[in-house]
């Protein structure tokens, strides 16, 4: 059973650019999470989906992220015209139910975004 | 608003020694804790839990205390082995309902031979 799987595990991008970030969850998980860690911080809550819907996106910034989970595929969180800032390392995990003691979140080996 | 909280940047402990690891919540709402172990270029590796109603969950060499009243929790590794060297992240969730979980900002950890 093959992990959290996210690439590009590194993507440069040119300010303005889009960046897309792709996580397949475990196999059997309908629950992902992206969460972004800035150099020196820990990882801030993003968005948690469920498969076609998004349930919680309270982390995510209002203007330039999105992020959808598709009956079909991987999730993507899109960066629509990127900027400095956005240069994060962006983790994905997974879950096969809702979170508590006996089920817990399995994450990615991430993908680091460079903006230049 | 740090919710959770690390407040050793980094701890240095001798091979075979115990390190005890540190965390600090200030959100009564939080009922489960989560440490998660990091190595560079990784993505977090889930170590132990404990939810609210216990006070202790202990796995091989690892154990979590949780101190509800004064709103913390540790995690101690005993004995200390170089590959537990990683920086160490608490989490923290309010359950039923509230997936998001709440991390600190980690403690690099360097087990000296």
């Amino acid at each position: 059973n093959a992990g959290v799987m996210q690439n590009p595990r590194h993507l440069v991008r040119r300010r303005g650019q889009e960046a897309r970030l792709r996580c397949s969850p475990m196999k059997g998980h309908s629950h992902v999470y992206w969460y972004r860690q800035l150099p020196e911080e820990g990882l801030k809550f993003m968005v948690y989906l469920q498969k076609e819907n998004i349930i919680d996106e309270s982390g995510m910034p209002k203007e330039r992220f999105s992020a959808e989970f598709p009956k079909e595929g991987p999730s993507i969180l899109r960066i629509q015209q990127v900027v400095r800032g956005d240069s994060a390392a962006y983790f994905c995990a997974s879950s096969p139910y809702l979170l508590g003691p006996g089920t817990e979140a399995f994450f990615g080996q991430g993908t680091r975004l460079t903006v230049v | 608003d740090q919710q959770v909280k690390q407040n050793s940047p980094s701890l240095s402990v001798q091979e075979g020694r115990i390190s005890i690891l540190n965390c600090d919540y200030t959100n009564s709402m939080f009922d489960y804790f989560l440490w998660y172990k990091k190595y560079p270029a990784e993505g977090p590796t889930f170590l132990i839990s404990i939810s609210s109603i216990k006070d202790k969950n202990e796995d091989g060499r690892f154990t979590v205390f949780l101190n509800k009243s004064a709103k913390h929790l540790s995690l101690h590794i005993v004995p200390s082995q170089p590959g537990d060297s990683a920086v160490y992240f608490c989490a923290a969730s309010a359950l039923g309902g509230n997936e998001k979980l709440t991390f600190g900002t980690g403690t690099r950890l360097t087990i000296i031979p």
